[in-house]
């Protein structure tokens, strides 16, 4: 059983479209994560959530629009996507917000705006 | 401010070589400290923690990691490195005393284990 999925594992788009990446996870956590990795290996936080509600939102471009229907699930859609979009977003969840929960990591969804 | 540094890009070790992958923290209250692993083409899965106690921690796959607060250090450490060890580690920090607790990581490091 995967316990942090994302779809697609890959998405290649031209400039100026808009796209979406899913992510659900099975483990019964209350929070989640939406992570950018670039090219160099940077990871940057951009978004959390705890129990469907948005608790940090780094300086992200207004482009970037995440969406928690339930707690299970956290939705991360990009319009007008960009050449500098281009990384991979991984999603993350952990048991509860902040303390000494570990996060556990999807496979990632490699982004590449053309 | 809160910060973790991981003052290597990469390491080489020897395979069977004991390994240490550095990382270094600075907050301003007490901290919490993870050590994470990216595999090539891989999410990050999460290794080790220290919450409080021991200051030697052990995680997945032999690794293990002490605490040291005078010199605000949470190393990485194996005694016997395994080729299968090569990735990219990843140390990261939590201030307790940060109301946001936000989670703080670092740059990463390469670990390359030469047969």
């Amino acid at each position: 059983d995967t316990a942090v999925s994302q779809t697609p594992k890959y998405l290649v788009t031209q400039m100026g479209n808009d796209k979406s990446i899913k992510c659900e996870q099975n483990l019964g956590h209350d929070t989640m994560y939406w992570y950018k990795q670039d090219s160099k290996k940077f990871l940057k936080i951009m978004f959390s959530y705890n129990n469907k509600e948005l608790i940090i939102n780094e300086t992200v471009p207004n482009r970037f629009s995440p969406k928690s229907p339930d707690k299970a699930h956290l939705n991360l859609h990009i319009n007008s996507l960009e050449l500098g979009d281009s990384a991979v977003y991984f999603c993350a969840s952990s048991q509860s917000w902040g303390g000494t929960y570990e996060q556990y990591f999807g496979p990632g969804t490699r982004l590449t705006v053309t | 401010a809160q910060s973790v540094a991981q003052p290597e890009d990469q390491v080489n070790v020897a395979e069977g070589n004991p390994l240490t992958v550095k990382c270094t923290y600075s907050v301003s209250g007490n901290p919490y400290l993870f050590w994470y692993v990216q595999y090539p083409n891989r999410g990050l899965q999460f290794l080790l923690k220290y919450i409080t106690g021991d200051n030697l921690v052990k995680g997945s796959y032999g690794f293990e990691a002490e605490f040291n607060k005078s010199q605000t250090s949470f190393h990485l450490k194996k005694p016997s490195a395994l080729v299968s060890d090569s990735a990219l580690y990843f140390c990261a920090v939590r201030d307790i005393a940060d109301s946001n607790y936000q989670l703080i990581w670092g740059a990463g490091t390469k670990l390359i284990i030469k047969p």
